[in-house]
């Protein structure tokens, strides 16, 4: 089985702008989280989704949000960045339903904000 | 997270000698994962523990999680240098869909 797919590996965009990153689950995974990874935060929760719908929003300013397909493929859309928004985005998948589910994570995308 | 405690910080070990990373929780853990990061790459699921007392092997890794359900410590047994990485635990607190990480250990085995 393939393990979860991030897109795009590395990011160089400029204050203002905004950025799409796309999150491809394991086969058969109908959870998927995001997090945000700083040296000086470490890794913090962003949202989850289940069946197209958010199930849990981390302390983030409306500027980040996501969406989930139907396909339970997953983007998170960040507007008018930020340099402090320079970090590495990280996506994981869970199999269950409810709590507990191990997540499973990918590689990432490095947002680098100039 | 300081709901989520790690120690030590990092650790620089011998090849072949034995460690143990601790995490402590303010809450009651619902469930305890440990991963492996390499740098700035994605986490590796090493174990996941929800039972008080329960104890997980993976080959030279034992994790534990306490009776209280608020501690857990991850023990290496003769470190090779392929050990080397961030190890992090992350927990869920208030059993929903979200995991909350500690700050990370670095390790470092020396050959």
């Amino acid at each position: 089985k393939a393990g979860v797919t991030q897109t795009p590996r590395y990011l160089i965009k400029t204050r203002g702008q905004q950025v799409t990153l796309s999150c491809s689950p394991i086969s058969g995974h109908r959870s998927v989280s995001w997090y945000q990874q700083t040296p000086g935060q470490g890794l913090q929760f962003l949202f989850e989704y289940f069946s197209e719908t958010q199930r849990n929003k981390g302390n983030f300013p409306g500027r980040f949000s996501g969406r989930q397909f139907s396909n339970s493929r997953s983007e998170m859309n960040v507007s008018t960045l930020e340099l402090g928004d320079s970090a590495l985005y990280l996506c994981a998948s869970s199999t269950l339903q409810g709590p507990g589910g191990i997540q499973y994570f990918g590689a990432g995308t490095r947002l680098s904000v100039l | 997270s300081q709901e989520l405690e790690q120690s030590p910080q990092s650790l620089i070990v011998q090849e072949g000698k034995n460690l143990t990373i601790n995490c402590t929780s303010s809450k009651t853990l619902y469930g305890l994962y440990w991963y492996k990061q390499k740098y700035g790459e994605g986490l590796i699921f090493l174990m996941m523990l929800q039972k008080g007392g329960e104890e997980k092997s993976h080959e030279k890794i034992t994790a534990k999680l306490d009776e209280k359900k608020q501690q857990s410590s991850l023990h290496i047994t003769a470190s090779q240098p392929s050990h080397a990485g961030i190890y992090l635990c992350g927990a869920d607190v208030d059993s929903s869909y979200k995991l909350i990480f500690g700050s990370g250990t670095r390790l470092l085995v020396r050959p």
